[in-house]
């Protein structure tokens, strides 16, 4: 099984400011299968990244993700406020998929 | 539209099974391998497992020896069979669907919350 780090597990920031969120898996993830996605309190999972870079359909350009192999990294260019949220990254080149632990991102 | 509507017992004693059903509305549903995640209350992500229409499943091997996931392709549905469940199985559920081609989530049921207690 791979696991997934997260890192910071809190980053604390305000409106405008730039967010770089870290996750790290313990072995190579297949084919850059890594995506990251949004969760707000009481709410489902929103998909923002697939492949490693790729935004799904209705991401904001804020949105950007790289990295490959074991490191990959979510950034968002400039928070809204309705951006506070966690945000799990998720590897799906390999059974079981795994998530990492969550970042949380409050003002 | 796209949408995944899913039901199910919300309180269980120890022992019993839990059973969750996921319709889908909208969109293709040969397509896909269709998911079950799982989410304790304050707590991270599970994957569960998934299927395909074709009935060919993929567990996650913490959970495979009480899991089972069924589909229903007269009618559009998966559902998810849990047994011998414990408090720790006491989880928000969800169903979802992937991105064509992928295995990354775009698409949620609203979620159920399974709580097991004496």
């Amino acid at each position: 099984e791979i696991v997934m780090t997260q890192s910071p597990g809190t980053l604390s920031l305000s409106p405008g400011e730039r967010a770089t969120l870290s996750c790290r898996a313990s072995q190579s993830v297949t084919s850059s299968y890594l995506a990251w996605y949004q969760q707000k309190p009481g709410q489902a999972l929103r998909l923002l990244i697939y492949g490693a870079s790729s935004r799904a359909t209705g991401i904001p350009d804020r949105f950007s993700g790289s990295g490959s192999g074991t490191d990959f990294t979510l950034t968002i260019s400039r928070l809204e406020p309705e951006d506070f949220a966690v945000y799990y990254c998720q590897q799906y080149g390999s059974s079981p998929r795994t998530f990492g632990q969550g970042t949380k991102v409050e003002i | 539209q796209v949408q995944l509507q899913q039901w199910g017992a919300g309180l269980l004693k120890p022992s019993e099974t839990l059973s969750l059903t996921c319709a889908v509305y909208g969109g293709s549903f040969s397509d896909y391998y269709w998911s079950w995640i799982r989410q304790p209350p304050g707590k991270g992500l599970e994957w569960i497992g998934e299927i395909n229409h074709s009935g060919t499943t993929n567990y996650n091997p913490s959970l495979k020896s009480r899991v089972t996931i069924l589909v229903d392709t007269s009618k559009n549905q998966f559902s998810l069979k849990l047994s011998s469940v414990t408090a720790a199985d006491t989880a928000v559920y969800y169903c979802a669907r992937p991105i064509l081609y992928t295995r990354a989530l775009e698409y949620w049921g609203q979620g159920t919350l399974v709580t097991v207690s004496s």
